[in-house]
């Protein structure tokens, strides 16, 4: 039974660009939330997904935008990077429309920008 | 404001102690959950509890819903318990997760 799925594992990227990020939940799951990891914090919560609709959102910018599909896997988008956006990048799923669930993490993508 | 405190921030342990580390909060929640990382990012999650206490091997878990308080606790400490331990909680009302800023344990055999 296959857990989170992240990818890619290392990206580098400069300034300005775009990036993608893709999460498959654990098998059974529904709900997808992504969060961000600065060194040495805890993750931040960027936002959730459930049936394919942004179900709530952190304090991040729109330059973060997400989709989930209906497999239930789902892409984390950052457009016109900042040196600031460096960080890993976490998804975790869960099961679903209730909260109070055990999340699930994948490995994370790590970001960085030049 | 959602506030998520944990201490302490580092935690040094000789094998074999009994370890504690500690999540407060201010206002109330749904649940709370408690998470493992290792160097190199990945996340495990440990419990998920909204009262009384848990247990799994040498694990334990406690909150007290009045006082906004969770301790973890580690019994018989091992090298391998060395990683950053994350308290995280729902808010009422809110599906996200509010994360501390972890506490860093290393067990030295």
């Amino acid at each position: 039974d296959a857990g989170v799925t992240q990818s890619p594992t290392h990206l580098i990227k400069t300034r300005g660009q775009q990036v993608t990020l893709r999460c498959s939940p654990k098998s059974g799951h529904d709900t997808v939330s992504w969060y961000q990891q600065a060194l040495g914090q805890g993750p931040q919560f960027i936002f959730q997904y459930y049936e394919e609709e942004e179900r709530q959102r952190g304090n991040f910018p729109d330059r973060f935008s997400g989709h989930q599909f209906p497999n239930y896997s789902s892409e984390l988008n950052v457009n016109a990077l900042l040196l600031g956006d460096s960080a890993l990048y976490l998804c975790a799923s869960s099961r679903g429309a209730a909260g109070r669930q055990p999340q699930h993490f994948g490995d994370g993508t790590r970001l960085s920008i030049l | 404001k959602n506030e998520v405190e944990q201490s302490p921030q580092n935690l040094t342990a000789q094998e074999g102690e009994f370890i504690t580390i500690n999540c407060s909060y201010s206002v109330g929640i749904s649940a709370l959950h408690w998470l493992q990382q290792h160097p190199g990012g990945g996340i495990v999650s440990l419990f998920m509890l909204s009262s009384g206490k848990k247990k799994h091997g040498r694990l334990i878990a406690t909150i007290n819903i009045q006082e906004k308080h969770s301790s973890l606790h580690i019994t018989a400490s091992h090298p391998r318990d060395s990683a950053v331990y994350i308290c995280g909680l729902e808010w009422a009302g809110s599906y996200q997760l509010t994360f501390g800023k972890g506490t860093k344990l290393s067990v030295i055999p």
